[in-house]
């Protein structure tokens, strides 16, 4: 099984500074889905950004975007002008396109944002 | 359009008392997807359903947990003779089809704690 490693358990950023989220994958596959997803306290877990492995183009969604580096199986989340509204636990995730319909997600990273 | 919806919120039960944990996904959504997130944890994988086909429960960690998806819509997730190590958030997520692309939507969880 793919595994899925987010080294940063906790993470803080003053508003409206920049952060950068970790995440690196483990795969012998070439072609497969990334994710990052946002979970608030409130439980609910949101899309926030999605890759295509086949995309040499790194996804961008407003103030997010990903920085994808396939030979390195690294997939960081960078949040540009940080919001209160942004603090949460965000999650990294795979999907094979191949082996079944599992996603692997990793352990998050805790965002605290400092007024 | 409604979300992916899950009952109870919240549970308390006693050591070795059964448990059900509804999720009503997105209408017209095939895939369904339960997870558990425990304390500090990612999301463990543990059942999948696709339309017909037989579940994919790789990932139940013990014969306590079966879960079943009535008519290809409600699921439930049952776990018998509950234990305290089953304290966890319980979330359900479902996809609109097969297709790869396409992320999951959670639902906002149960959390059930085990006296």
């Amino acid at each position: 099984a793919q595994t899925v490693t987010q080294s940063q358990p906790e993470m803080s950023v003053q508003e409206a500074e920049t952060v950068t989220l970790s995440c690196t994958y483990d795969t012998s596959e070439s072609d497969y889905y990334l994710f990052w997803y946002k979970q608030p306290p409130s439980r609910q877990m949101i899309l926030v950004i999605r890759q295509e492995a086949y995309k040499q183009q790194n996804a961008t969604e407003n103030r997010f975007s990903v920085n994808f580096q396939k030979a390195a199986k690294s997939f960081s989340l960078k949040i540009s002008d940080s919001q209160l509204g942004d603090a949460a636990m965000y999650f990294c995730a795979y999907r094979s396109t191949n082996t079944g319909n599992q996603f692997y997600f990793g352990t998050g990273t805790s965002l605290t944002v400092i007024p | 359009g409604a979300g992916v919806s899950q009952s109870p919120s919240n549970k308390v039960t006693e050591k070795g008392k059964d448990v059900e944990l509804r999720c009503d996904p997105i209408s017209g959504h095939t895939a369904l997807y339960w997870y558990r997130q425990s304390l500090g944890q990612g999301l463990e994988f543990l059942i999948y359903f696709q339309g017909n086909s037989a579940p994919d429960k790789s990932g139940l960690p013990s014969d306590r947990f079966s879960a079943e998806r009535t008519g290809g819509s409600v699921s439930t997730l049952t776990i018998q003779r509950t234990q305290q190590e089953d304290s966890a958030v319980y979330l359900c997520a479902s996809r609109p089809s097969v297709s790869s692309y396409n992320e999951q939507f959670f639902g906002p969880g149960t959390r059930l704690t085990v006296l």
